[in-house]
C-alpha cells in the first residue's frame, strides 16, 4: 500500500511568482487535505477536496486555491508568491470526508521565497 | 471557533524517565482529539486519537493519553522514554461530526520532546 507522496520535496521561488505542489493520496482515500507549517508552529488547514470539489476552507486568501484529479491526487495552487509563504505545506488524505477518520500525511514540500 | 493550547514548547527529560506533554483546547462542540508526532524532515504521523468511548487511548509503542471533559484536556503521556521518542509532538482537535473534515484540524503549536541520556 503507497502512503501520501508530495512533489517536489524542495522549492526555492521569488517574491511574485506562482507555484504549483502536488500530492498523490493514498491508495483508497478519496479526501484531500492541505496544511501550512510555519517554522516553529503547527500545521495550519488551507482546505480540504472531496469529489473533485473544495469541502472547506481555512483561513487563507484566494490566492491559495486547489484541484483534485479524478484519480484522487491534488494540487496546491499559490499566486503572487509572499516572503511570509516560505513553510512547509503538507498534504493529508483520509478515506471519508468527516466522520473522525484519520488523516493520514505526507512528508510535505519546504517551500522557501525571497 | 476551536483552539488548542500546548503549554510547553520544549520538554528535556532522562532517557527511561517518565514523560507528561500537556494538551488544553476549546470548543463550544464536542471533539475528536489527536496526538500526531512529527520527526525531522518528515511529515506527521497519528500517535492515537480519542473519537468516543473509554477516556483512556493507547498507542502501540507504549504511548498514552486521557481525554478529560471537566478540565478540556488531552495530555500524553509515557512511563519510561527512549532515545528514539525525540520529536516535534503535536496536538489536533476536530469538531464532533468533522474530524478533519470541512473544517480541517486544529494544531497546537507543538511540544519538542528531548531525551537525553
Amino acid at each position: 500500500e503507497t502512503g501520501v507522496t508530495q512533489s517536489p520535496t524542495h522549492l526555492i521561488k521569488t517574491r511574485g511568482q506562482q507555484v504549483t505542489l502536488r500530492c498523490s493520496s493514498q491508495s483508497g482515500h478519496n479526501t484531500v487535505s492541505w496544511y501550512q507549517q510555519a517554522l516553529g508552529q503547527g500545521p495550519q488547514f488551507i482546505f480540504q477536496y472531496y469529489r473533485e470539489e473544495e469541502n472547506g476552507r481555512g483561513n487563507f486568501p484566494p490566492r491559495f486555491s486547489g484541484l483534485q484529479f479524478p484519480n484522487y491526487s491534488s494540487e496546491l495552487n499559490v499566486n503572487a508568491l509572499e516572503l511570509d509563504d516560505s513553510a512547509l505545506y503538507l498534504c493529508a488524505s483520509s478515506p471519508l470526508a468527516g466522520e473522525g477518520n484519520e488523516q493520514f500525511f505526507g512528508p510535505g514540500t519546504r517551500l522557501t521565497v525571497l | 471557533a476551536q483552539s488548542v493550547t500546548q503549554l510547553d514548547s520544549q520538554v528535556p527529560v532522562f532517557e527511561e524517565a517518565p514523560v507528561e506533554l500537556r494538551c488544553n483546547y476549546s470548543s463550544s462542540v464536542s471533539v475528536y482529539l489527536f496526538w500526531y508526532v512529527q520527526y525531522p524532515n518528515q511529515g506527521l504521523q497519528l500517535l492515537l486519537k480519542y473519537l468516543s468511548g473509554s477516556t483512556l487511548v493507547e498507542s502501540i509503542n507504549g504511548f498514552e493519553a486521557e481525554f478529560n471533559k471537566s478540565q478540556t484536556s488531552f495530555h500524553l503521556r509515557k512511563p519510561s522514554v527512549h532515545i528514539s521518542d525525540t520529536a516535534e509532538y503535536f496536538c489536533a482537535v476536530s469538531d464532533l461530526g468533522s474530524g478533519g473534515g470541512a473544517d480541517g484540524l486544529t494544531f497546537g503549536k507543538g511540544t519538542h520532546l528531548i531525551i537525553q541520556p
